[in-house]
């Protein structure tokens, strides 16, 4: 049992280019999430998804989009990055909507040149 | 909005010392409250919760009581040990609606020296 997983660690990447972060769980959550950590800001919502197929808007979706084809993974993707993106991006499950713990993922370290 | 607020760091005790890290919610409704840990390089663990008022959440020598009155969430632990070393933040969800959304506080970041 690996519980969340994500793909890269790190990545640097030029403005302007693309990329997609991968997040797998194997724990049969309903619900995922992606966050970004930056300093001093503490952890912000980006999308999330309560379930497959499904998605929706977080605090902070621009420049991001999302798609949750199978119910383990959650694929994170930037169309166009800019240096504002570079952050510490974290994914998150949650059994369903009773439970109380998000499960983390350990995080992807992403530098926008 | 909701929102959380909790005091800012770093924080540095010394081993054996007691550690209190303040937490205040805003909130419309009844929230649940959590603490997570973030040890270095790792992603975030569940420290403890309390899903109503007047709940203690408790773990590893760490308590928390849920303050209605006072909107408050209060971190507290009788004596720290250098591996409580981490960065601890404050939450809250409000369901109802929310899909299970963590609001997350800033983050405070102790370290503990031996």
């Amino acid at each position: 049992n690996a519980g969340v997983t994500q793909t890269p660690k790190f990545r640097v990447l030029k403005t302007g280019q693309s990329m997609t972060l991968l997040c797998a769980q194997d724990m049969n959550h309903e619900y995922m999430y992606w966050y970004r950590q930056d300093p001093g800001m503490g952890l912000r919502l980006i999308h999330y998804s309560v379930g497959e197929g499904t998605t929706a808007k977080g605090e902070v979706p621009d420049g991001y989009n999302v798609s949750r084809l199978k119910k383990q993974n959650f694929l994170l993707g930037l169309e166009s990055a800019a240096p504002s993106q570079t952050s510490v991006y974290f994914c998150a499950s949650l059994p369903h909507a009773d439970s109380y713990e998000q499960y983390f993922g350990p995080g992807t370290r992403l530098t926008v040149t | 909005g909701d929102s959380v607020t909790q005091m800012e760091g770093p924080v540095t005790l010394s081993e054996e010392a007691f550690l209190t890290i303040n937490c205040t919610y805003t909130a419309t409704g009844y929230p649940s409250l959590f603490w997570y840990v973030q040890y270095p390089g790792e992603g975030l663990q569940l420290l403890l919760k309390a899903t109503k008022a007047d709940d203690k959440g408790s773990n590893k020598g760490f308590e928390a009581t849920y303050r209605k009155e006072t909107t408050s969430f209060h971190l507290e632990k009788g004596s720290v040990q250098v591996s409580d070393s981490a960065v601890y933040f404050c939450a809250l969800s409000s369901y109802g609606g929310s899909q299970g959304n963590l609001i997350f506080g800033k983050g405070t970041k102790l370290s503990v020296k031996p």
